[in-house]
């Protein structure tokens, strides 16, 4: 099946600076990817949209000036939280669409991000 | 708006069946995802449904009824690695996915 590469898996870092994550689909082209956000107990939270070669769509209430999102080919999209802070921390999945049925959708592994 | 409900945790005992329940409202209806995810870890595809009925896949089967707004994922045979919370996701008009919270479903020996 399709695989959709994620990483980091975990990272810590201190408030104030800025971390990259990336997510890369594997063996087919992504022309759309979406970056969610998941706090403990919660839902998936989708934070923006991306096309690749567009600006990315951000959701309501999501800052697009911290969480910078570039996808620059159709198999690799990213996000960067720019001067993370306590309250970034969480849970943070990349998910890719290939082909023409929604059903087509697959998820990173995740990257668990824990600002101090 | 747009909902969907699904009960926030449920137990069974291994070797069992269990329904995990979902309904939804949403702007339009493009079909309705479940999902397992383990704790720390990404989603994983189980199911996809966007006519009526009851579509089997081994252990699973979701069903769904487009007019009562109304899908459920059923587990047999269940095992401890079933440990984990289902989502339920539906599709609205704009192929946007609204999901739901996630059932934390426990399994007991």
């Amino acid at each position: 099946g399709a695989v959709v590469s994620q990483h980091p898996s975990w990272v810590i870092c201190k408030s104030g600076t800025s971390v990259k994550i990336e997510c890369r689909s594997l063996d087919f082209q992504a022309t759309t990817m979406f970056w969610y956000r998941q706090f403990p107990k919660q839902s998936l939270m989708l934070m923006a949209t991306s096309n690749e070669g567009s600006k990315a769509t951000y959701e309501q209430g999501v800052e697009k000036d911290k969480f910078l999102i570039n996808h620059a080919s159709l198999t690799l999209s990213t996000l960067t939280v720019t001067s993370a802070h306590p309250e970034d921390s969480s849970f943070y999945i990349c998910s890719a669409r290939g082909g023409q049925g929604y059903e087509k959708l697959f998820f990173g592994s995740g990257t668990q991000l824990s600002v101090l | 708006g747009q909902n969907i409900d699904q009960p926030t945790e449920m137990t069974a005992t291994e070797g069992a069946i269990v329904q995990i329940n979902c309904t939804y409202q949403t702007s339009g209806f493009n079909g309705l995802f479940w999902y397992q995810q383990h704790a720390g870890e990404a989603p994983t595809f189980l199911s996809y449904n966007v006519l009526d009925g009851l579509e089997e896949k081994g252990r699973f089967s979701s069903f769904l009824s487009r007019s009562k707004g109304y899908s459920y994922l059923l587990l047999k045979e269940l095992q401890m690695k079933d440990s984990a919370s289902y989502l339920c996701a539906a599709l609205d008009s704009n192929y946007q996915l609204i999901w739901g919270a996630g059932t934390k479903l426990i399994i007991k020996p």
